[in-house]
């Protein structure tokens, strides 16, 4: 199976909103509603940001939102915060049962 | 809340296996409807799903790595486990445990060298 395509940077100005791209294909993004979004900081584990497409867990920021159209999902970051920066990974179900994970995103907040 | 815990060698030979245990508390391995699973990453790379297992008993690997992975749980522990045979140098990373996605271990290093 092949990782996820995503930008490998993006950057944005404290306030601004930025979007990350998750492009796949319809064995894994676009077969199911089972995309899942990751924040890393640096030395830390990642953690999840939103679940199936578009779901916030508890605790996690409303700037944070997701979406899906056909093979390519987006995590969409609004009111852009120093704290934001980190790397981003998103992941999704395939026909196959298992799950794979995008490339990655360094986000930096100018 | 469900919290995981990583534990094995640090170290390992080219061409031995790997074995790395995830304990886990606040969640049951055997009868709580988790998919259990082994994600690692590269020093400077990005993540790499590895596989998990249902607390059916179920797996699923991933299809780069299936011949040589085999993840097993231990009920009576409360813990579940990887195996990873004949490393390379390439199989250097952080491995971490997590319930799917939603919780994470705090992820151990294992370097791959004689």
């Amino acid at each position: 199976q092949s990782a996820l395509t995503q930008p490998a940077s993006v950057s944005g100005s404290p306030g601004q909103s930025i979007a990350i791209s998750c492009t796949g294909t319809s064995s894994d993004v676009g077969a199911y509603n089972y995309v899942s979004w990751y924040q890393q900081h640096p030395g830390k584990a990642p953690k999840l940001m939103i679940y199936d497409v578009n779901n916030r867990p508890s605790g996690v920021s409303d700037r944070f939102s997701g979406s899906k159209s056909g093979n390519t999902a987006s995590l969409t970051i609004s009111g852009l915060q120093a704290e934001d920066e980190a790397d981003y990974y998103c992941s999704s179900y395939t026909t196959s049962n298992t799950r794979v994970f995008g490339g990655g995103t360094k986000l930096t907040v100018l | 809340q469900v919290q995981l815990q990583e534990s094995g060698p640090g170290l390992v030979k080219p061409s031995e296996t790997l074995s790395l245990i995830c304990t886990v508390s606040g969640a049951s391995v055997s009868r709580d409807n988790y998919y259990w699973t082994w994600i690692r990453q590269p020093p400077g790379k990005g993540l790499e799903w590895i596989g998990y297992i249902y607390s059916s008993g179920a797996t699923s690997y991933n299809p780069s790595l299936k011949s040589r992975v085999t993840i097993s749980v231990d009920t009576s522990k409360n813990q579940f486990s990887l195996r990873l045979s004949s490393v390379t140098a390439a199989d250097t990373a952080v491995y971490y445990c997590a319930r799917e996605g939603y919780d994470w271990g705090q992820g151990t290093l294992v370097t791959v060298s004689s």
